[in-house]
């Protein structure tokens, strides 16, 4: 168990519609990262927050977005699904601020867009 | 952050050491390389970082070049359940570029 919790884990939803995931970070842990993954491109970086602000971007379509609440705890908020929005989304936590430290995951949220 | 190359897939013999290659040539000096591993579709797992020293902990060992410009991860007696994805990553120590950047990993894979 890495201590991040990700609610939740199935999430089976229809094309236009908009869902919300959200991510528990380890407690202590000031950064969020969210991560896409799906069969044809791998892990790939949306976003992180630091202490409830945006630190860095990555490859984040305008319909999602995200934030980080004042407990630390975030959402991805995922709008006018498609059908290639279908993928595993992660959450990862670590400390910020310092870059030798290791990032957690959390066990992730399977979307399915129909 | 640096780029690195992996192969695409490996097979090991459980029991024996597994060791995995990783170069990333253009690593900077403030970069970290660190290793995941992904279980079939669960969350990828920290196994172990290092800057320039080779490092080892009581998943694995990573020895990193001199040159810094590639390392290999072992695995010193590989059990079935290390049958993973394994993600060898670069990842900057500056503050605010904490991002771990993953690439296409290998596949390792166990045999009894």
């Amino acid at each position: 168990d890495s201590g991040v919790t990700q609610t939740p884990k199935h999430l089976i939803t229809a094309t236009g519609q908009r869902v919300t995931l959200r991510c528990s970070p380890r407690s202590g842990d000031l950064s969020v990262y969210w991560y896409q993954q799906s069969l044809d491109q791998g892990l790939q970086f949306l976003i992180q927050y630091y202490n409830g602000e945006e630190r860095a971007k990555g490859n984040i379509l305008e319909r999602f977005s995200a934030q980080q609440f004042p407990d630390l705890h975030s959402e991805l908020n995922l709008s006018s699904l498609e059908l290639g929005d279908s993928a595993l989304y992660f959450c990862a936590s670590s400390v910020a601020g310092q870059g030798w430290t290791e990032a957690f995951f959390g066990q992730g949220t399977r979307l399915t867009v129909v | 952050d640096a780029k690195t190359t992996q192969p695409t897939s490996m097979d090991c013999a459980e029991g024996r050491a597994a060791n995995l290659p990783c170069n990333h040539s253009t690593i900077s000096g403030n970069e970290y390389v660190y290793w995941y591993r992904q279980i079939h579709s669960q969350g990828p797992q920290y196994i172990i970082h290092g800057l320039k020293n080779n490092e080892t902990n009581e998943m694995a060992s990573l020895i990193i070049t001199e040159d810094r410009k590639s390392s290999t991860l072992i695995l010193p007696h590989a059990t079935l359940r290390d049958t993973a994805v394994y993600y060898c990553i670069v990842r900057s120590a500056n503050f605010g570029n904490e991002k771990l950047t993953f690439g296409t990993g290998t596949r390792l894979t166990i045999i009894p």
